[in-house]
């Protein structure tokens, strides 16, 4: 079972409403990766971090996304403004460090834009 | 990021042997090939992994081509659990970022 985290699992929006998830990384992880899911399975890496600094983000995330890992709280995925478009599921993956090792997933939050 | 090919589906019966193909003829040398499977309403589970040598585990066996250009998931006596979108992934280093590079996957149907 997985050890991350995500909540809610699931959250339908307005196109034009904020839409926030969460995720819990599993215990001593300081690599977290958010990953969007969309209907053909097809996944789009958006943004990841090492403990509370991001390493990479794609212009998508970095216009229309906010996110965070701040130390003790969870780390969070809000999109600004929602569109139709962002309907998808979106995976929170955490592991141990930057140099390799396996990447686990949760659950995944899914975001319905109506 | 390189790119993985793999058939849209696959079927099978319980207590049968699967091979599942992967593609990745333009895989790179430090390149490690991942596997992830997914079943409705959960995120990707980690099956295996490895770089060059064959690897086995009590998930699946990893087979690896010699050139690297291809792989193949084996999954012994298959159960109705074993059905599940299956992703034969890339892992590269991106400026120290790592990321996984997914393609659609295989849906992995196993009949009764």
């Amino acid at each position: 079972n997985s050890k991350v985290i995500q909540t809610p699992r699931y959250l339908v929006k307005g196109q034009g409403q904020k839409a926030k998830m969460r995720c819990i990384p599993e215990k001593g992880h300081p690599v977290v990766f958010w990953y969007q899911q969309n209907k053909n399975n097809e996944f789009k890496f958006l943004i990841n971090f090492q403990n509370q600094e991001v390493l990479q983000q794609i212009d998508m995330t970095e216009k229309r996304f906010s996110a965070e890992c701040p130390s003790n709280s969870p780390c969070s995925l809000e999109i600004q403004s929602s569109e139709a478009g962002d309907s998808a599921l979106y995976l929170c993956a955490s592991r141990w460090d930057n140099s390799g090792n396996t990447l686990y997933f949760g659950e995944g939050s899914r975001l319905i834009v109506v | 990021d390189a790119k993985t090919t793999q058939p849209d589906s696959m079927e099978s019966t319980e207590g049968e042997t699967v091979h599942l193909p992967c593609s990745h003829a333009t895989i790179s040398g430090n390149e490690y090939i991942y596997w992830y499977r997914q079943v409705p309403l959960q995120g990707p589970e980690y099956v295996t992994h490895g770089l060059q040598q064959n690897t086995t585990n009590s998930m699946a066996f990893l087979a690896i081509a010699s050139d690297r250009k291809s792989s193949t998931l084996i999954l012994t006596h298959v159960s109705l659990r074993d059905a599940a979108v299956y992703h034969c992934i890339l892992r590269g280093n991106t400026g120290g970022a790592d990321r996984l590079t997914f393609g659609k996957g295989t849906q992995l149907i196993i009949q009764p």
